[in-house]
């Protein structure tokens, strides 16, 4: 079965560090672009970025430039989304997608494949 | 970085009825690389609608897309109990791509 498996639910403080991950199965994880999607409380969805796990090729939405970082491992299928340091604003729900069609040179980053998310609470 | 704009935030109908959701761009979207998701409440996104037009797989008839340029639709043609939830329209084709709309909230009337 194709699907994304995402890390659990997590509470942190301000100012902690965090990584969460989203395992690929049933595809060949490095032929397709892999990225996240955030959704805060009671709100819409967000595209904060992509890697392609071939050759770690990653591109940022501008709003999330330098407030994350898109990392993966393709020795064991996994894309990670990690904060160096948490602020109480990013609470909020992180969907793992991919797109639809495979390749490095296909940019067309529409997702017919999602994780079932990983709730992130930041609160002090 | 184009905006989408999607209307009306909330549509209410009654099963059976026709659905006309809108999302407009604040700039041309690219080759009608424009994509529609449907959410349910504590579920993930599903895609519905890529290309604009093209339904994704398994997705029923009753929903089509239609639209170019700046402006895009939406359309459930006989609602049915489980379509209520909330819709997303996407796009694709400029840089940064992969930006949603805001939202637009099916309930039942």
């Amino acid at each position: 079965e194709v699907q994304l498996v995402q890390s659990g639910a997590e509470v942190k403080k301000p100012g902690e560090s965090l990584k969460i991950s989203c395992k690929g199965s049933g595809y060949s994880f490095t032929s397709y672009w892999i990225g996240w999607v955030r959704q805060m409380p009671g709100k819409g969805l967000e595209w904060m970025g992509i890697i392609y796990p071939g050759d770690s090729d990653t591109r940022y939405s501008p709003s999330f430039q330098g407030q994350v970082t898109i990392s993966a491992d393709k020795s064991i299928s996994t894309a990670y989304l990690q904060w160096s340091s948490l602020k109480a604003s990013d609470t909020a729900m992180y969907y793992c997608v991919r797109p639809q069609s495979y390749g490095y040179w296909n940019t067309y980053w529409y997702f017919d494949l999602w994780g079932r998310g990983t709730l992130v609470t930041v609160s002090s | 970085e184009i905006v989408l704009t999607q209307s009306p935030a909330t549509l209410s109908l009654s099963p059976g009825e026709r659905a006309t959701l809108s999302c407009g761009a604040s700039q041309s979207v690219s080759s009608s690389y424009l994509a529609w998701y449907q959410q349910k409440p504590g579920l993930a996104p599903r895609l519905l609608i890529y290309d604009a037009s093209s339904r994704a797989t398994g997705i029923p008839d009753r929903f089509s897309g239609s639209g170019s340029g700046t402006d895009f639709t939406l359309t459930i043609s006989r609602l049915e109990p489980e379509d209520f939830a909330v819709y997303y329209c996407q796009q694709y084709g400029s840089s940064p791509q992969g930006t949603f709309g805001q939202g637009t909230r099916l309930e039942i009337k």
